[in-house]
């Protein structure tokens, strides 16, 4: 098993639709979880972060973390154009590394 | 702003022809790293600095260096590229020991082809 996993995708969706991303990873103990957008050619940005289970907003991103179950995943809200890019999520492991773990990105494209 | 800077963006060098990137930061951040990004793949660990401290990764090849002469500059040299090390160079940095999340900021990164 991979120790972060994504789909890699592409996952269409129509403009103004909810775009749902979603991670699983491997350590139990993992402490921090992030989600980097990814534009073609581009270097990946940060967009969120959250490390207590249940769900973190921000503007048409939501965060949604479930530790027992060991997924994180991501929800845009009202899809633009514009969202279309690689997500990349990354986890931190226990044990004290500072260090995060990233899987290989989901695509997503919305279409309008 | 503080920001994560790369030069070149773009290098194009020769098979063999040894190669330096460069990274600079003005968030004053004492973790640097170097990542190797190929199409589809995720971002690859090549190795960091922990303030001066250099960690490599087990699976770095030898022909892959770096050096950090201060705080805000970080270098990656490639002394003999290969036609298999075309790929962008992402460099990141993060706050460690103060903050919780340790999240990683990330360069715009530098695309080398490899002739």
């Amino acid at each position: 098993q991979k120790e972060v996993e994504q789909n890699s995708g592409p996952l269409s969706v129509p403009e103004g639709a909810i775009a749902s991303l979603n991670c699983t990873y491997s350590d139990r103990g993992s402490q921090s979880f992030f989600w980097y957008r990814q534009y073609s050619g581009k270097s990946p940005e940060l967009i969120m972060f959250i490390y207590s289970n249940g769900d973190k907003e921000d503007g048409r991103f939501t965060a949604q973390l479930n530790k027992a179950s060991q997924y994180v995943s991501l929800l845009i809200r009202d899809s633009q154009p514009s969202d279309s890019a690689t997500y990349l999520c990354a986890v931190r492991k226990s044990g004290g590394s500072y260090i995060p773990t990233f899987g290989r990105g989901t695509s997503l494209i919305v279409h309008p | 702003d503080a920001m994560v800077i790369q030069n070149p963006r773009y290098q194009v060098t020769q098979f063999g022809k040894p190669v330096t990137l460069s990274c600079s930061q003005t968030l004053n951040h004492n973790v640097m790293y170097w990542y190797q990004q190929k199409s589809s793949q995720a971002p690859k660990l090549l190795f960091h600095y922990y303030d001066k401290d250099f960690n490599n990764e087990a699976d770095t090849p030898d022909n892959f260096q770096s050096r950090r002469p201060n705080t805000s500059f970080c270098f990656l040299d490639i002394r003999s590229p290969g036609l298999g090390d075309a790929a962008m160079y992402l460099c990141a940095t993060s706050r460690v020991g103060q903050q919780r999340y340790n999240e990683q900021f990330f360069g715009p990164g530098t695309r080398l082809t490899v002739l």
